[in-house]
C-alpha cells in the first residue's frame, strides 16, 4: 500500500527551462510534505518542505506547491541547472515523525 | 560539519552470513530511522527509534532482522542469516523532535550485496 507516490521513473528538462516533479499521496493525516535529493553513492539531502497548512513555500529557485483537495504536491525548479540532475525523493510525515517516501523521480537536466 | 555516519560503506557476503550494520547519529538528534533503499520501492522504512526506544520495526522482517541502540551514539541493524533478497542500499537518518523536526539527515548508507 504506496501512501506517497511519484508516478513519473523520470524527467528530462532542458537547461534553464522549468522542472516540474509531482507527488501524490493518500493520507490525510499527514503534517509535513518533504521533497530530497539524492546524487549517486550518497544519502538523500533535504531540499525543501511545506506544513500541510499552507500552499506553497519558496526557497530560493526551489518551490513546492500543495493542492491538499487533490492530496497532490510539486516541486518547482527554476531555472534548471545540470548540477539539479539527481533523484528526487517525495516525503511526507506520518504520525511519530516517521517520513514515508516515495519510489523517487531522476531528474536530467541536459545542457 | 555535523553529519550521520555509517560503516561500512560496501559488505559483500555469502548467504547465510550474518551482517551488521552501524550509524552514528548527529550528536543531540533524539529519533534514528532505518531505510532500505531499492529499485522497485524506493525508501522502504525498516524501523525507527526515539530517545532509544524502539516505537516502530514493522517494516522489517522480524525472523531475521534486528534493529537496536545501545547508547545514543550508535545504532545497529543486523540480518542473521543474510538472502541474497536482503541485497540493497541500507540508510540511516537521524532528527530531532520539536520545531523544524521533519527534517531527517541521512547517512552515506551501506551498501550491501548477498551472493
Amino acid at each position: 500500500d504506496q501512501q506517497v507516490k511519484q508516478n513519473s521513473p523520470s524527467l528530462s528538462v532542458q537547461e534553464g527551462r522549468i522542472s516540474i516533479l509531482n507527488c501524490d499521496y493518500t493520507n490525510s493525516m499527514f503534517d509535513y510534505f518533504l521533497w530530497y535529493k539524492k546524487y549517486p553513492a550518497e544519502g538523500p539531502t533535504f531540499l525543501i518542505s511545506i506544513s500541510s497548512i499552507k500552499d506553497k513555500n519558496e526557497d530560493g529557485r526551489f518551490t513546492v506547491f500543495l493542492n491538499k483537495s487533490a492530496k497532490h504536491l510539486s516541486l518547482h525548479i527554476v531555472p534548471s541547472q545540470p548540477g539539479d540532475s539527481a533523484v528526487y525523493f517525495c516525503a511526507a510525515r506520518a504520525r511519530g515523525n516517521k517520513l514515508v517516501f516515495g519510489a523517487g523521480t531522476i531528474l536530467r537536466v541536459k545542457s | 560539519d555535523a553529519r550521520v555516519t555509517q560503516t561500512p560503506r560496501h559488505k559483500v557476503t555469502e548467504m547465510g552470513q550474518e551482517v551488521t550494520m552501524r550509524c552514528q547519529p548527529i550528536l543531540g538528534h533524539n529519533t534514528v530511522f532505518w531505510y532500505r533503499q531499492t529499485m522497485m520501492q524506493g525508501l522502504e522504512l525498516l524501523a525507527y527509534f526515539r530517545n532509544r526506544a524502539p516505537l516502530d520495526d514493522s517494516g522489517m522482517p522480524k525472523d531475521r532482522f534486528s534493529a537496536e541502540m545501545p547508547d545514543a551514539t550508535l545504532a545497529t541493524l543486523k540480518i542473521q542469516p543474510s538472502e541474497p533478497r536482503d541485497s540493497a542500499v541500507y540508510f540511516c537518518a537521524s532528527g530531532q523532535t520539536g520545531v523544524g523536526g521533519e527534517k531527517l539527515f541521512f547517512g552515506s548508507g551501506t551498501q550491501l550485496s548477498v551472493l
